[in-house]
């Protein structure tokens, strides 16, 4: 079964510090990762997916097969960074996407 | 930027009613999708439709649930007897296809049984 883990229900960090959200999951086959950003108020949107391998918002994840790993970072975290972070793997042919329990971050001033 | 609605924003219903959910996807959209998140848990995968059929669905989405594609905008999520433990937010979310394009998910309907 597909699982995706992340490990902190909370992160603060003050803005300009780096911030690194964590991703592990569990999947036999080779999945597709992705992170969605939940600002406040505001729907589920996708913020980056691994095999784009792009930068959003100042935003990169590497997938790490040998750890099983695609944690979100940022060198200079942003007030406006502040939302809910929610990881997750969609595998093969199936759309279905396998959330995580999400990620709380508040950048402070 | 075209996005997914959902109506209503906020649903209260008491024990064994039946309530419809109702969403409109992204209108070039072929595949359409319900996930909900019981409070201060994990996003869950309900359902997956296309081509007015269900394509997967998960242990949760039994019975006492239906999905429906009624006209050609609107996608229905149906809860025939409602349960204390069907309080949630409901999202539905909709993509191009089923390759690489990525969900886009609507606002969500928060559900109270109550």
């Amino acid at each position: 079964a597909q699982r995706v883990t992340q490990p902190e229900k909370l992160l603060s960090v003050f803005k300009g510090a780096p911030v690194e959200l964590k991703c592990n999951y569990s999947y036999s086959g080779s999945p597709e990762l992705f992170w969605y950003v939940q600002y406040s108020r505001q729907r589920l949107q996708l913020l980056l997916r691994h095999i784009s391998r792009e930068s959003i918002k100042g935003f990169t994840a590497d997938l790490n097969k040998g750890e099983t790993s695609f944690h979100l970072k940022k060198p200079f975290a942003q007030e406006e960074d502040s939302a809910m972070y929610y990881c997750a793997l969609t595998s093969g042919s199936a759309r279905q996407l396998t959330f995580g329990s999400g990620t709380q971050l508040t950048v402070l001033p | 930027e075209p996005e997914v609605t959902q109506t209503p924003s906020h649903q209260v219903t008491q024990m064994g009613q039946e309530v419809i959910l109702r969403c409109v996807p992204i209108s070039n959209h072929l595949y359409f999708y319900w996930y909900r998140q019981i409070l201060g848990q994990k996003v869950e995968f309900l359902v997956s439709f296309y081509n007015n059929e269900i394509s997967e669905k998960s242990e949760i989405f039994d019975d006492q649930f239906s999905v429906e594609r009624p006209d050609g905008s609107n996608f229905t999520l149906k809860i025939r007897s409602t349960k204390l433990e069907d309080s949630a937010m409901y999202f539905c979310a909709s993509s191009v296809n089923r390759g690489n394009s990525p969900l886009h998910f609507g606002n969500g309907t928060r559900l109270t049984v109550t």
